[in-house]
């Protein structure tokens, strides 16, 4: 069992669905996050949430929505896409967040991939 | 803002050969830490290996070294004695202190060639 867990692994929908896409961590982590992994780009970071509190949103359309219910659970709710969205989410949980010396490794799920049609 | 440049958008080696990904980085920051990651097709990203900014000494993970060049803002990822397994995207990372705000690079196909 992989320490980040993320479904579904693929998922199409229209632009005019709701959907959501979940993550979960297994390995007691307090921060968590959604990135976006479009070809031929580099990752993007969206959300960071640390301890459940949102403590970084890159500028990203509302049209995104995170939910963090507890330190082992991210979420990403997703409405009126557009096809531009279509790319693979990555969920990551790291052990803490702002603590430069114990800092550094991201573990990431294998990713959600959404087409929007 | 800090930048991470990979100037190979794909690379191949023959199996058992060394292969290098080069990586360079643009930051003011003095304190910082470098990784590489490594995603194989239709796998999970994991961490390769990290080297923290204040070391002089270049981090090695048994195959897997770094050539660390500060003042050039150079991170370069050797591969010795390549495996099949390593066929992967590999992404050079930037994370500056106080925050998990990883920066990537937009990655490096490397195939690994029987």
């Amino acid at each position: 069992e992989t320490g980040v867990t993320q479904t579904p692994r693929h998922l199409v929908m229209g632009m005019t669905n709701k959907k959501s896409l979940k993550c979960e961590q297994h390995l007691g982590h307090n921060a968590m996050y959604w990135y976006k992994q479009s070809a031929k780009k580099p990752l993007e970071l969206m959300f960071v949430y640390s301890l459940e509190e949102r403590v970084e949103n890159n500028s990203v359309p509302s049209r995104f929505s995170p939910e963090c219910p507890n330190s082992s659970h991210l979420f990403l709710h997703l409405h009126t896409l557009q096809p531009e969205d279509s790319a693979l989410y990555l969920c990551a949980s790291s052990q803490g967040w702002g603590d430069f010396l114990g800092a550094g490794e991201l573990f990431f799920g294998e990713g959600s991939r959404l087409t929007v049609l | 803002a800090q930048t991470v440049t990979q100037s190979q958008p794909e690379m191949s080696v023959q199996e058992a050969e060394t292969v290098t990904l080069s990586c360079t980085y643009d930051t003011s920051e003095n304190n910082y830490y470098l990784f590489w990651y490594k995603q194989p097709p239709s796998r999970q990203m994991i961490l390769v290996i990290r080297q923290e900014a204040y070391k002089q000494q270049n981090a090695t993970e048994n195959r897997f070294s770094v050539n660390f060049q500060k003042a050039a803002k150079s991170f370069s990822l050797k591969i010795s004695d390549s495996q099949l397994g390593d066929t992967a995207m590999y992404f050079c990372a930037f994370m500056k202190p106080y925050g998990q705000n990883f920066v990537f690079g937009p990655g490096t196909r490397l195939s690994v060639l029987p």
